[in-house]
């Protein structure tokens, strides 16, 4: 049983369509991470939170504690926002990080 | 500021072969910890320091050690490479401040054990 689960895997959209990531876990956590992987390999931290709803840009996190869910937004999107979207957990027992496999996201033209 | 620096980038080992990953840190972050990804799979968190001199296992440690003399170093060393070991290996260096944490990751090693 995972502890971190995304959904979709696997996400393709057109050019300027509203995309939505789902993430949910079940353990007790301090803080939720969202995080992308390009194709090239880097990993950017996008969000860190732990209550509520953080916005940079195109891209919008919100997180509900009590549901143990966490949703990425992004408005608009484009064909470089193609890549590998990363949710984790960092545990409130040992501040260690738990991780969803990853949404592989592709926006096309 | 060059944040986490890993190398080296690529690396291709033949089996029973011994190397050490290099990371370097240098926003003076108290924690440092290394994962590997494997395809299909989240990354998995292999051993992690919580400063200097203090080390600890992750969920896959066996076949790997780490040291933590500095602040600033958190070097893997693969005593003898295995295929199993094949993967990408990520290293992190992170700190918290009250309810705020913040993460850095270095930019990958893709090792290959043949």
């Amino acid at each position: 049983k995972n502890e971190v689960e995304q959904s979709p895997q696997n996400l393709t959209a057109q050019e300027g369509e509203f995309i939505t990531i789902n993430c949910s876990y079940s353990v007790g956590i301090s803080a939720l991470h969202w995080l992308q992987q390009h194709p090239g390999g880097g990993i950017v931290s996008l969000f860190m939170l732990s209550s509520g709803k953080k916005k940079h840009g195109r891209l919008i996190a919100t997180i509900n504690i009590q549901e143990k869910h966490s949703s990425l937004h992004i408005t608009a999107s484009h064909p470089r926002d193609s890549a590998v979207y990363i949710c984790a957990v960092l545990m409130d027992s040992n501040y260690q990080l738990i991780w969803g496999a990853g949404t592989k996201l592709i926006i096309k033209p | 500021n060059a944040g986490v620096t890993q190398t080296p980038k690529f690396q291709v080992l033949k089996t029973g072969q011994s190397m050490t990953l290099q990371c370097a840190q240098d926003m003076n972050h108290e924690y440092m910890s290394w994962y590997r990804q494997d395809p299909g799979m989240g990354l998995r968190l292999i051993h992690y320091s919580v400063g200097a001199g203090i080390t600890d296992q992750g969920e896959v440690p066996n076949g790997y050690n780490v040291s933590r003399s500095t602040t600033e170093d958190f070097p893997l060393r693969l005593l003898s490479a295995a295929p199993s070991q094949t993967s990408v290996y990520f290293c992190a260096s992170s700190y918290s401040l009250g309810e705020t944490y913040g993460y850095t990751f270095g930019s990958g090693t893709r090792l290959t054990v043949v």
